[in-house]
């Protein structure tokens, strides 16, 4: 099955600066790859998506990059702010909606005001 | 854009209980939805897959006796915990994808809390 590595666990960055987490996947058939935002007490909210057609997905500060042939995907948050602290999961799915997701462990962002 | 609802949100019973957790997609139908449970500072662990019209798919180790999913309608599934014992206290999470095209994103409902005395 899937495996999806995710790092890092943890990270504490100064506002406005930029935030990068990175996962690795194992199964090429996978070929949707989401990332969601945690926040304590609350279910992941979708942030942003990229799927294996594209190499990179930019939403105003937030930007996910897609390398198929090395299998793996970034996160990449530019001028953060002390409102995107939180827990960040990537995941990897193959196309169909019924397909499981298999998420990464999580990374905990923190960023300090 | 697409609400997954889920209800309730925080569940404190004695031990022995049945507990029903309630998802609901608001504004799209799902055929297929997912239950997740997760520990603190844990990622999301896949306890099953529920299929509308049909028996849900059980991960591997989880009880489905214990952990009853029904999907009557293409808008809800429900999570019912049978006899809850404190083991079972933990952070239930349901998801939902848009019925009829493919790479549609998972929705996740804001999780129910289950406290088991």
């Amino acid at each position: 099955g899937e495996n999806v590595e995710q790092h890092p666990s943890t990270l504490s960055v100064q506002e406005g600066d930029s935030a990068v987490i990175k996962c690795t996947y194992s199964d090429s058939a996978s070929n949707y790859f989401p990332w969601y935002k945690q926040e304590l007490g609350k279910g992941p909210q979708l942030i942003i998506d990229i799927r294996s057609n594209v190499g990179e997905k930019k939403d105003q500060r937030i930007a996910v990059t897609l390398n198929k042939t090395a299998k793996h995907f970034s996160l990449h948050i530019t001028e953060t702010q002390p409102e995107d602290s939180a827990v960040y999961f990537c995941a990897a799915r193959p196309s169909t909606n019924a397909g499981k997701s298999t998420f990464g462990d999580g990374t905990t962002l923190t960023v300090k005001p | 854009g697409a609400v997954v609802s889920q209800h309730p949100s925080r569940v404190i019973c004695k031990s022995g209980t049945s507990v029903k957790i309630e998802c609901r997609s608001l504004d799209f139908q799902a055929t297929t939805m997912f239950w997740y449970r997760q520990f603190p500072k844990k990622s999301l662990m896949l306890m099953a897959t529920s299929n509308e019209g049909s028996k849900a798919t059980y991960e591997q180790g989880v009880e489905k006796d214990k952990f009853l999913i029904n999907h009557a309608s293409l808008t809800l599934s429900t999570l019912t915990v049978t006899s809850a014992h404190p083991e079972d206290s933990s952070f239930y999470i349901c998801s939902a994808s848009p019925a009829g095209r493919d790479n549609q994103p998972q929705h996740f409902g804001d999780g129910t809390r289950l406290s088991i005395l």
